[in-house]
């Protein structure tokens, strides 16, 4: 069974430009969260979608947005990018049902967004 | 609001000897507990979770966690390091109640180096 996929994994920007990274769930999930990990603010959480709806968004600015598609599969842009935009964005899928709170989070290896 | 400690962002034992890494939380409800673990260049791997059915957790790898509700406790264990355990473990809090799985807050994350 395939993993979260997360492309691209490796990009650079520089600041001012937008990036859209995707991710697509383990094949049957139905959840899909992002998280942002920096040394200095560690794992942040960005957003969480289920079925195509938005259901719990973190403290970011409105730069940073998300959308999920009827195949589960979702994608975050940022918008107007900023030095402190650089990261590893990570992926997370769950739920092959009812979301649960024992359930687990799968995450993917993520995308490494440079910003020069 | 809950809240996740780790003490120790660096943890160093040599092979063979114990590993313990400690955890904190702060939650005003029941929590669930998670230890995930990332290597480098690698998203997160979940360790162990704690859901309330048993307090002693066993994971893979030969980790173990104990929850201690008094202590507001959550630390992860290892009766024998091997070089492989080598890497960043994050311990994670959700909470319990609402539909919204997919926010996990994580501590700052623990790099544990293993000795020859």
């Amino acid at each position: 069974k395939a993993g979260v996929t997360q492309t691209p994994r490796y990009l650079i920007k520089t600041r001012g430009q937008q990036v859209t990274l995707s991710c697509s769930p383990i094949s049957g999930h139905r959840s899909v969260s992002w998280y942002q990990q920096t040394p200095g603010q560690g794992l942040q959480f960005l957003f969480e979608y289920f079925s195509e709806t938005q259901r719990n968004k973190g403290n970011f600015p409105g730069r940073f947005s998300g959308r999920q598609f009827s195949n589960s599969r979702s994608e975050m842009n940022v918008s107007t990018l900023e030095l402190g935009d650089s990261a590893l964005y990570l992926c997370a899928s769950s739920s092959q049902g009812t979301p649960s709170p024992t359930g687990e989070l799968f995450f993917g290896e993520g995308s490494r967004l440079t910003v020069l | 609001a809950q809240s996740v400690t780790q003490l120790g962002s660096h943890v160093s034992v040599s092979e063979g000897a114990l590993v313990l890494l400690r955890c904190n939380y702060s939650s005003s409800v029941p929590p669930y507990l998670f230890w995930y673990v990332q290597y480098p260049n690698q998203g997160l791997q979940l360790l162990l979770k704690y859901t309330s059915a048993a307090t002693l957790v066993k994971g893979i790898n030969g980790f173990e966690a104990e929850f201690k509700k008094s202590e507001t406790s959550f630390h992860l264990t290892k009766p024998s390091a091997h070089m492989s355990d080598a890497a960043e473990y994050f311990c994670a809090v959700r909470r319990g109640g609402g539909t919204s799985y997919g926010k996990l807050t994580f501590g700052q994350g623990t790099i544990l180096t293993v000795h020859p």
